[in-house]
């Protein structure tokens, strides 16, 4: 089943703790990004990647970092977390060209809370 | 930066009504994509359409798209129990690889 997937579905972790959330897609797509979604400001896009190795800011990056080293998987990164990132995050993917040109396809999201 | 921003934000119909939301953005667009979410959940796709086309159709969704006053529409005719959700439209633009989403519009459907 072609599928984009997060893990975890559900973190609770406090201030400062590094973590990783994990996205993996199983559809050869070239375009991922990561977007997260708060009440009242719907979603924002955080970092995407256009291929391996490539990877650009989106609207909110303070205080994330990812990385594309191949190209089914696209890590997000919080070296040190603090409670204004509490939020859903969601990770997509595209085939070449990205949404300029075609439909994303979303994975089933992060529930992060930093307390 | 582009943002979709749906109207209205809250409707409640009863099954087998037809639901209309609308979507303005504020500049040009290579297309506009309307999303689906359930409950928190992920988004699904639902249609795109793009800046030179007026109308497409998927199912029982329609939509249009009108470039001269930048906003589009999304009708769900014969609506279902299932087709209670959030519903988002998104713009996209070469030059800026990103959907900029609308803050979304909440659909309750009445059985």
């Amino acid at each position: 089943e072609a599928q984009v997937t997060q893990n975890p579905r559900y973190l609770i972790t406090v201030t400062g703790k590094k973590l990783t959330v994990t996205c993996s897609q199983n559809m050869n797509h070239e375009y991922m990004s990561w977007y997260r979604q708060d009440p009242g400001l719907g979603l924002r896009q955080i970092y995407y990647s256009m291929n391996v190795e490539v990877t650009d800011k989106g609207d909110v990056p303070e205080g994330y970092k990812v990385s594309r080293k191949e190209k089914r998987n696209f890590p997000l990164i919080l070296e040190s977390p603090s409670p204004n990132q509490t939020s859903l995050y969601f990770c997509a993917s595209s085939f070449q060209g990205g949404v300029v040109n075609t439909e994303a396809f979303f994975g089933q999201g992060t529930r992060l809370t930093v307390v | 930066s582009q943002q979709g921003e749906e109207d209205p934000q809250a409707l409640s119909i009863q099954e087998g009504e037809n639901a209309t939301m609308n979507c303005s953005y504020k500049t040009s667009i290579n297309n506009l994509q309307w999303y689906r979410q359930n409950s928190g959940r992920g988004l699904v796709h639902l249609i795109l359409i793009r800046s030179n086309e007026r109308e497409k159709h998927s199912g029982r969704l329609r939509v249009t798209l009108d470039t001269s006053k930048k906003s589009s529409s999304l009708l769900i005719t014969a609506s279902r129990a299932a087709d209670t959700a959030s519903y988002f439209c998104a713009t996209a633009y070469y030059g800026n690889n990103r959907l900029a989403f609308g803050k979304g519009n909440q659909v309750v459907v009445i059985p």
